[in-house]
């Protein structure tokens, strides 16, 4: 089955630099790949995703890249705020077919 | 408005207690999920179903039950509950076709 695999686990930004939050997966037939933001207390809830026919989607501040040959997506924050400061969660999926694998998550600590 | 209702969101009780945790959602999704999470920490996947009457295992039953009878609703039943199942409980949707999932807002339940 899949396994996806989620670095760092924490990591820590000043404010106003950038973020990257690195995932690989295992299953070369995964086509959907979404990153859930989960601040303290609260839900997880889907910030972007990115399907396997496209490399790069980007929304404001947030971009998602995608390497199908090396099986590899990422999370980008530009310009990071102390309210981007939460655990994100990566996961993979063949897209109405299997649930989602959820990576460990990467707690973000953006520092003002 | 169509959102995820979990209830109770906090539950306290002792061992070998039997419990239901209720989830339904208006969405009209075909799709629901069980995560146990502790606070921040990795999403394990316990029951998940893609329509009424099909439930399916995920990687961390946890000694629990589910059930859908009705395509709105899906109940957790803990048969006795023990302190390791003290966890954070999400219930999450989606619809046939997509994995874009929504989580309900949690149940935060302590076994004594």
């Amino acid at each position: 089955g899949e396994n996806v695999e989620q670095h760092p686990s924490t990591l820590s930004v000043q404010e106003g630099d950038s973020a990257v939050i690195k995932c690989t997966y295992s299953d070369s037939a995964s086509n959907y790949f979404p990153w859930y933001k989960q601040e303290l207390g609260k839900r997880p809830q889907l910030i972007i995703d990115i399907r396997s026919n496209v490399g790069e989607k980007k929304d404001q501040r947030i971009a998602v890249t995608l390497n199908k040959t090396a099986k590899h997506f990422s999370l980008h924050i530009t310009e990071t705020q102390p309210e981007d400061s939460a655990v994100y969660f990566c996961a993979a999926s063949i897209e109405g077919n299997t649930p989602l694998v959820f990576g460990k998550g990467t707690r973000l600590s953006v520092i003002a | 408005e169509a959102d995820i209702y979990q209830t109770p969101r906090y539950l306290v009780i002792g061992t070998g207690k039997k419990i239901t945790l209720e989830c339904s959602q208006t969405m009209g999704h075909d799709k629901m999920y069980w995560y146990q999470q502790d606070p921040g920490m990795e999403l394990h996947l316990i029951h998940y179903s893609y329509g009424v009457n099909s439930t399916e295992k995920g990687d961390l039953s946890s000694e629990s039950t589910v059930s859908r009878i009705r395509t709105e609703h899906f109940p957790l039943t803990l048969e006795s509950a023990r302190p390791s199942h003290t966890s954070q409980y999400l219930c999450a949707s989606t619809n046939q076709g997509t994995d874009t999932q929504y989580f309900g807002p949690g149940t935060r339940l302590t076994v004594l």
